[in-house]
């Protein structure tokens, strides 16, 4: 069972670049590591998603370093809107099913 | 970009009665699952289901809930003789495949509040 380890909350200011860097020394050889948003009343959602080295799309880059046991999302230039919880997750693969398995996030605080 | 709907959005009930929440899974999605997440604690797995049976169930998923696929684009979690403690958000999630890399989409839930 691979747990993850992340700060509870993190401040930060518009425009600044954020990394929140999560621990998973359990790691399973064909895990994958997710990363989830979530804002207030809302479902988590999808941010990105890697296996190693790095990953980048529109929205953030995902750095992993070759041991995998830890790994840190990067959001460039935050805006107010950022401002949400943000899950780091390793899937137990259960036969073809993956049950996530949730931590309590980074509270992610954005100010003007 | 297809999403995953949950209804209703708010769902206020009376102890001891039955609730059934619904989802509508992405369409080529085959994957499903139900989750929940307590006022300001983690989302926990409730079940995931496939081929129209369960595939994996948590301890919280006791004999009170049920889930079912009535037809194609359906999934249903069923909560018999709600408790004050099934007060909480539950939310649905699909995804195409099972694979590790396949990531899971969800709706924005249900809140649920048993009074």
């Amino acid at each position: 069972l691979a747990k993850t380890t992340q700060p509870i909350s993190m401040d930060s200011y518009e425009g600044q670049e954020v990394n929140i860097t999560c621990s998973h020394n359990n790691i399973a050889t064909n895990d994958y590591i997710t990363w989830y948003q979530q804002f207030p009343s809302q479902g988590p959602r999808f941010i990105i998603q890697g296996y190693k080295t790095k990953v980048t799309n529109e929205v953030a880059s995902l750095f992993i370093p070759a041991d995998r046991k830890s790994s840190t999302l990067s959001l460039p230039r935050v805006s107010l809107s950022d401002t949400a919880v943000y899950y780091c997750l390793v899937g137990e693969v259960a036969g073809n099913n993956r049950k996530l398995i949730w931590g309590l996030g980074t509270s992610l605080a954005v100010n003007p | 970009e297809p999403e995953v709907t949950q209804t209703p959005s708010h769902q206020v009930t009376q102890m001891g009665q039955e609730v059934i929440l619904r989802c509508v899974p992405i369409s080529n999605h085959l994957y499903f699952y139900w989750y929940r997440q307590i006022l300001g604690q983690k989302v926990e797995f409730l079940v995931s289901f496939y081929n129209n049976e369960i595939s994996e169930k948590s301890e919280i998923f006791d004999d009170q809930f049920s889930v079912e696929r009535p037809d194609g684009s359906n999934f249903t979690l069923k909560i018999r003789s709600t408790k004050l403690e099934d007060s909480a958000m539950y939310f649905c999630a699909s995804t195409r495949q099972g694979a590790s890399n396949q990531p899971q989409h969800f709706g924005d839930g249900t809140r649920l509040s048993i009074l």
